[in-house]
């Protein structure tokens, strides 16, 4: 299957600071992206959808303005946590469109850690 | 709000047994259904997708569909320990790759 890479795995950060997280397809190319957020033990939940060259589009309850989503090329998608607090300590994972049916593929997730 | 659910588990199986994994869904429009398994701190692994009614087979997983019930499920036949974790059901609507996860079974495959 195709290949989403997501980088970096884990990262820690302090209280207030920014941190962005990059979301690759490395053998196709992608115009939509997704964003999702996993605390422990509970199920994927979109955050929003990342379209290359426009806005992207957020579910209800999340706040654009601290998760900014840029989506500037068909490969790249990055997603920055902004004045990020320790409730924003979660598993954070990356999708794009495959080339079969409606088929996604998964980034390996990364680990945020506020302290 | 369009939901896909799960039970949490933990749903214990012994070596070899098959387990059944299920799922409902409440949106009519939902066109595909993908089951992936994850294991503790990874991200989800695609196991099968399927979007037609009926059974599709593919080595020791069977994903069984059923719109008019709106009934999506997993059977893992000869389980190993290695199956052990979680599976995820999801689903999509037709000419998207936004899905919607249920919360996840949580599968024990006791040696």
């Amino acid at each position: 299957g195709a290949v989403v890479s997501q980088h970096p795995s884990w990262v820690i950060c302090k209280s207030g600071t920014s941190v962005k997280i990059e979301c690759r397809s490395l053998d196709f190319q992608a115009t939509t992206m997704f964003w999702y957020r996993q605390f422990p033990k509970q199920s994927l939940m979109l955050m929003a959808t990342s379209n290359e060259g426009s806005k992207a589009t957020y579910e209800q309850g999340v706040e654009k303005d601290k998760f900014l989503i840029n989506h500037a090329s068909l490969t790249l998608s990055t997603l920055t946590v902004t004045s990020a607090h320790p409730e924003d300590s979660s598993f954070y994972i990356c999708s794009a469109g495959g080339q079969t049916n409606t088929e996604a593929f998964f980034g390996q997730g990364t680990r945020l850690t506020v302290v | 709000q369009k939901e896909v659910e799960q039970n949490s588990g933990p749903l214990s199986v012994p070596e070899g047994a098959i387990a059944s994994l299920n799922c409902t869904y409440s949106d009519r429009g939902s066109q595909s259904f993908f089951w992936y398994r994850q294991y503790s701190g990874k991200s989800p692994e695609l196991i099968m997708f399927i979007y037609s009614n009926g059974d599709k087979e593919d080595g020791r997983f069977t994903a069984q569909l059923n719109k008019a019930s709106q009934y999506v499920s997993l059977l893992i036949r000869d389980s190993q320990p290695s199956d052990s974790a979680t599976y995820l059901c999801a689903g999509t609507t037709s000419g998207t790759y936004k899905y919607i996860f249920g919360t996840g079974t949580r599968l024990k495959v006791l040696a």
